[in-house]
């Protein structure tokens, strides 16, 4: 059974500092991963897309990839009130659909 | 920027009744899927959707559901016999054929499914 496995938190981070999500996921043959916002009672939203090991910024945002150690995380910078939201891990298998971890919920104390 | 757009944005059906939830994907993708999320927990895949037929579906996706793209447009996911544990957000997504497995899903606003 193909696994994404995230702490489910609350993670409290204070405004301005850096947020910090991990995921790990089971499928070691996985290719593509990805870090989608949920608010609560809306959809899921597309923020990163990561395919190769190392960083790959976008914005306040950075993905990190390890697929030796099976390790995906997004640090969030300068964080605001508005990244409070569940962060879900998702990960694409070799031609198969997206897998989701449950979820990180953060929240940014003002 | 193209959306996918779903109907209704909440439905509340009686248990045994059918429900049929819509959805119109980004116009020149190919890849459709629907997943659901039973409220505090995961988003779990149910079935995609390719060339108009089922190419996957997932151990939750029972005989009691169906999907269909009856118009070349819109692509449905009908629920004949709704169970109160049919309770959960539906969200469909949909992808372009190329480079399919490099990204990610565009997620319609999802149907909240209330079933009493």
């Amino acid at each position: 059974q193909k696994e994404v496995e995230q702490n489910s938190g609350p993670l409290s981070v204070p405004e301005g500092a850096i947020a910090s999500l991990n995921c790990t996921y089971s499928d070691r043959v996985s290719q593509s991963f990805f870090w989608y916002r949920q608010y609560s009672g809306k959809s899921p939203e597309l923020i990163m897309s990561i395919y190769s090991n190392g960083d790959k910024e976008d914005g306040r945002f950075t993905a990190q990839l390890n697929k030796a150690s099976q390790y995906v995380s997004l640090l969030i910078r300068d964080s605001q009130p508005s990244d409070s939201a569940t962060y879900l891990c998702a990960v694409n298998p070799v031609d198969d659909k997206i897998i989701f971890g449950k979820g990180t919920r953060l929240h940014i104390l003002p | 920027e193209p959306e996918v757009t779903q109907t209704p944005s909440h439905q509340v059906t009686q248990m045994g009744q059918e429900v049929i939830l819509r959805c119109v994907p980004i116009s020149n993708h190919l890849y459709f899927y629907w997943y659901r999320q039973i409220l505090g927990q995961k988003v779990e895949f149910l079935v995609s959707f390719y060339n108009n037929e089922i190419s996957e579906k997932s151990e939750i996706f029972d005989d009691q559901v169906s999907v269909e793209r009856p118009d070349g447009s819109n692509f449905t996911l009908k629920i004949r016999s709704t169970k109160l544990e049919d309770s959960a957000m539906y969200f469909c997504a949909s992808l372009s054929t190329t480079q399919k497995d490099l990204y990610g899903y565009t997620f319609g606003s999802g149907t909240r499914l209330t079933v009493v």
